[in-house]
């Protein structure tokens, strides 16, 4: 049972480069998240999918795009790649949005942009 | 204002010792509750919810005081493994909000 899979592990980009980080969970979870986490900040929601064919901004979604491909896979991507964007990237999902499940975590994905 | 506060530490508490972190939260529409925990350079894992009856797994307890818009998580008899940072969650319609997390470390 692997839960909720991401990929790749760690990436290095240069500045203005694009790559798309990918999100896939075997839990039948109808909502998905993305969040980054930097230090002294915590986490915080760039995009969500509260349930398959929909999409919704979160908290820092400036510089991303999502794709919710079916109900499984939630991808990430990151146009032209800042500086600003090296973080630790987490995947989540949950069964029902807003319930009271918690969320199940990818291990995450380490980005640095130089 | 951030939706959820947590006091940063560091805690540093000899094993055995009871340890307790408090919560804070802004949004009086807050719906659910939540401590995870996080080892170093590791995903947050579910700790547990937290019901406003107060709820207890183990040596942990959490309490939800929705009057004053707080939680809390306490830790009885703390072990080496117990060493990691908690962070406090709450639960908006669709979006959960985390705090900063509270970094914990167990001496021996």
């Amino acid at each position: 049972n692997a839960g909720v899979t991401q990929t790749p592990k760690f990436q290095v980009l240069k500045t203005g480069q694009s790559m798309t980080l990918q999100c896939a969970q075997d839990m039948n979870h109808n909502s998905m998240y993305w969040y980054r986490q930097d230090p002294g900040m915590g986490l915080r929601l760039i995009y969500y999918s509260a349930s398959e064919g929909t999409t919704d901004k979160g908290e820092v979604p400036n510089g991303y795009n999502v794709s919710r491909l079916n109900k499984r896979e939630f991808s990430l991507r990151l146009e032209s790649a800042a500086p600003s964007q090296t973080s630790v990237y987490f995947c989540a999902s949950t069964r029902y949005r807003g319930a009271d499940y918690g969320y199940t975590f990818g291990s995450g994905t380490r980005l640095t942009v130089v | 204002r951030k939706e959820v506060e947590q006091d940063p530490g560091p805690f540093n508490v000899p094993e055995g010792a009871t340890v307790a972190f408090n919560c804070t939260y802004s949004n009086s529409a807050s719906q659910s509750f939540f401590w995870y925990r996080q080892d170093c350079r590791k995903e947050p894992k579910l700790l547990m919810s937290v019901y406003s009856s107060g709820n207890e797994d183990g040596r942990f307890t959490a309490q939800l005081n929705r009057a004053s818009q707080y939680i809390s998580l306490l830790i009885r008899d703390s072990k080496l493994s117990d060493s990691a940072t908690y962070l406090c969650v709450v639960n908006i319609g669709n979006q959960f909000y985390f705090g900063t997390g509270t970094s914990l470390t167990v001496i021996p």
